[in-house]
This record gives C-alpha cells, sequence and structure tokens, in this order.
C-alpha cells in the first residue's frame, strides 16, 4: 500500500510569489491533516480535512494560506503572496475513521521543504 | 533533506544502552499520547501509542511511561542500535473534534558507536 505522498519535495521562491503543494493521502482516508514545521521550532497543525471538508482550521496562520480539497482526494495548500516567515517543512498526514469517532493513527507523509527568499 | 538538532535538545547514548527521551505535555485532557521519529529527509514515523486511561504500554524494544501527575511522557528505548538515530517528538491528541495533534519540540538522538 502506498503511503502519504507529497509534491514537491523543495521549492525555493521569492517573496511575493505563488507556491502550491500537494498531498496524495492513503487511498480510503477521509481524513486528511496539514502540519508545518518552522526552523528549531516543534510542528504546528494548520487544518484538518474530512473528504472534501474543513473540519478544523484553526492552526492556519493568514488568509494568505488556502487549502483545498476538491473530490475528497488530493489536497493542494497554496501560499500567495509568501513571506519568508512561511519557509519550512511542511507535512501531510492521512488517517482512516470519522471525525469525532476518536484517536486514529495519523500517517505522515515525507513532506515539502519550502524556502521563500 | 530537513536539518535535524539544531535548536533541539540532543541526547548521545553508546550503540547498545538504553535510551530514555523525555516529553512534558500540557494539556490534562488529552486523550491518547504519541511517540513519533523522524529521520533526516522523512516525515514523522509512528512508534507507539498509548491512551490516558493507561499508565505503561510496551512495544518492541519501546516502552513507553504516562505519568499524568506531573504531565510527563517518557519514551524508553533498549539496545540501542544506529537506526534509532532521529528525532524524536512527542504528541497529544484531545479529540473532541480537534483531531490535530499537539506535538513538543523534539529530542535529537545521537547514537555513538
Amino acid at each position: 500500500e502506498a503511503g502519504v505522498t507529497q509534491f514537491p519535495s523543495h521549492s525555493v521562491i521569492e517573496k511575493g510569489q505563488t507556491v502550491t503543494l500537494r498531498c496524495d493521502p492513503i487511498s480510503g482516508h477521509d481524513n486528511l491533516y496539514w502540519y508545518r514545521r518552522v526552523m528549531g521550532k516543534e510542528i504546528k497543525f494548520l487544518l484538518h480535512f474530512v473528504k472534501e471538508s474543513k473540519q478544523d482550521e484553526s492552526g492556519m496562520p493568514n488568509n494568505r494560506f488556502l487549502a483545498e480539497r476538491t473530490g475528497g482526494t488530493y489536497s493542494t495548500l497554496k501560499v500567495q503572496p509568501a513571506e519568508l516567515e512561511d519557509s519550512g517543512v511542511y507535512f501531510c498526514a492521512s488517517s482512516h475513521g470519522l471525525a469525532g469517532d476518536g484517536y486514529n493513527e495519523q500517517f505522515f507523509g515525507p513532506g515539502t521543504r519550502l524556502t521563500v527568499l | 533533506g530537513e536539518s535535524v538538532g539544531l535548536h533541539l535538545p540532543t541526547l548521545s547514548v553508546q550503540e547498545g544502552d538504553n535510551s530514555i527521551i523525555n516529553c512534558a505535555y500540557s494539556n490534562s485532557a488529552s486523550d491518547y499520547f504519541i511517540w513519533y521519529k523522524q529521520e533526516s529527509g522523512k516525515g514523522p514515523q509512528f512508534i507507539i501509542d498509548i491512551r490516558s486511561n493507561m499508565d505503561k504500554r510496551q512495544g518492541q524494544r519501546v516502552t513507553v511511561l504516562l505519568n499524568k501527575t506531573v504531565k510527563h511522557l517518557s519514551l524508553q528505548i533498549a539496545a540501542t542500535q544506529p537506526g534509532d538515530s532521529a528525532v524524536y517528538f512527542c504528541a497529544e491528541f484531545s479529540g473532541g473534534g480537534a483531531d490535530g495533534l499537539t506535538f513538543g519540540k523534539g529530542t535529537h538522538l545521537i547514537i555513538q558507536p
């Protein structure tokens, strides 16, 4: 079974540009999560999709970040316009089960390293 | 791959020794606690979890201990091997509709030959 995949693995952009990150969850997983880790800090939750719906987006830093999951399969996270402080590693995770039914193991992808110059 | 070890607590142990990695958590209402291992260039990998109504759980070469009185979690790795070198994160799951995990800062485990 394929794991969570993310694309690209690395992205280097200039301040003010737009970047779109993609995550393909494990097939059949309705839950999809985005996290990020900025240098030297802990991994922070950004948002949670259940199928195509945003269940919890309390961790999204500001309105420059837009996450979508049309069709309930893969998800994209767009940063527009990117700022220097957006640099970090963006992780995607997925899990099976229904939101609110308790803990289900979250499987993480390898992450996308974003560098904003 | 991602740089590990910068700004992180570091634990250095001899190969074959036991390792103990500690974590203080913040939310006394958390329902599950999870340990993840992250190797350079990879995403966090699940190691073991423990529910809040337990105080100990064992896996293969790993044991997690939970002390709710002082909100402390530890991961014990027996007979440490070179492949155990990584950054280890503890995480909390609170539930109640908020399914995102809350991660600790991480500890870089270095195995000395």
